[in-house]
């Protein structure tokens, strides 16, 4: 079976500063999906970024990029120039190459503070 | 990108009754969608799996006789919570995915609805 873990329930970072979410898994497969979702006061579920286990280099997206090891079966997100609006619930998800179904993590509660 | 609706948004009823809620899936077909349960400040947990035309795939613990899930087109999954009570308050969450494997056809998730049983 998977599971994701999230180790920080809450975390805070001034506006503009960087911040890093940690996410570990387990699991025994070797192809593999990982996801950081988003989750703000309106509880719609926005993908933030996403990384294919085959693929060695880290993805990014804007501000948004991830420290992916495989060996160590970790997954971090990096927020970078910290908004307001990130400002929000954070999921870590794991997904199966030939699976649809969503592992999640338990989430990290961000505040960014003006 | 692909949007997933839900309706209602809220709901309240009183106990012993059923309601219905829907996931459209608005410009794109969905094979398969999901049903998840949120409780406050926790995870998404998966509740169960719908396939257009079969039986939905209920996960360990989840009373299907309760949460009947009917997936009758590609574009609509129902849940409706039968005999509801208090214990069954919370948001409900469903997400949808087209066919094929992997990240060809992403998971979108709908806005969530919030049950209230009083």
């Amino acid at each position: 079976a998977q599971t994701v873990t999230q180790s920080q329930p809450e975390m805070s970072v001034q506006e503009a500063e960087t911040v890093t979410l940690s996410c570990t898994y387990d699991t025994s497969e070797s192809n593999y999906y990982l996801f950081w979702y988003k989750q703000p006061p309106s509880r719609q579920m926005i993908l933030v970024i996403r990384q294919e286990a085959y693929k060695q280099q880290n993805a990014t997206e804007n501000r948004f990029s991830v420290n992916f090891q495989k060996a160590a079966k970790s997954f971090s997100l990096k927020i970078s120039d910290s908004q307001l609006g990130d400002t929000a619930m954070y999921f870590c998800a794991f997904m199966r190459y030939t699976g649809n179904q969503f592992y999640f993590g338990t989430g990290t509660s961000l505040t960014v503070i003006p | 990108g692909a949007v997933v609706s839900q309706h209602p948004s809220r709901v309240i009823c009183k106990s012993g009754t059923s309601v219905k809620i829907e996931c459209r899936s608005l410009d794109f077909q969905a094979t398969t969608m999901f049903w998840y349960r949120q409780f406050p400040k926790q995870s998404l947990m998966l509740m169960a799996t719908s396939n257009e035309g079969s039986k939905a795939t209920y996960e360990q613990g989840v009373e299907k006789d309760k949460f009947l899930i009917n997936h009758a087109s590609l574009t609509l999954s129902t849940l409706t919570v039968t005999s509801a009570h208090p214990e069954d308050s919370s948001f409900y969450i469903c997400s949808a995915r087209g066919p094929g494997t992997g990240l060809t056809y992403e998971q979108y998730f709908g806005p969530g609805t919030r049950l209230t049983v009083t």
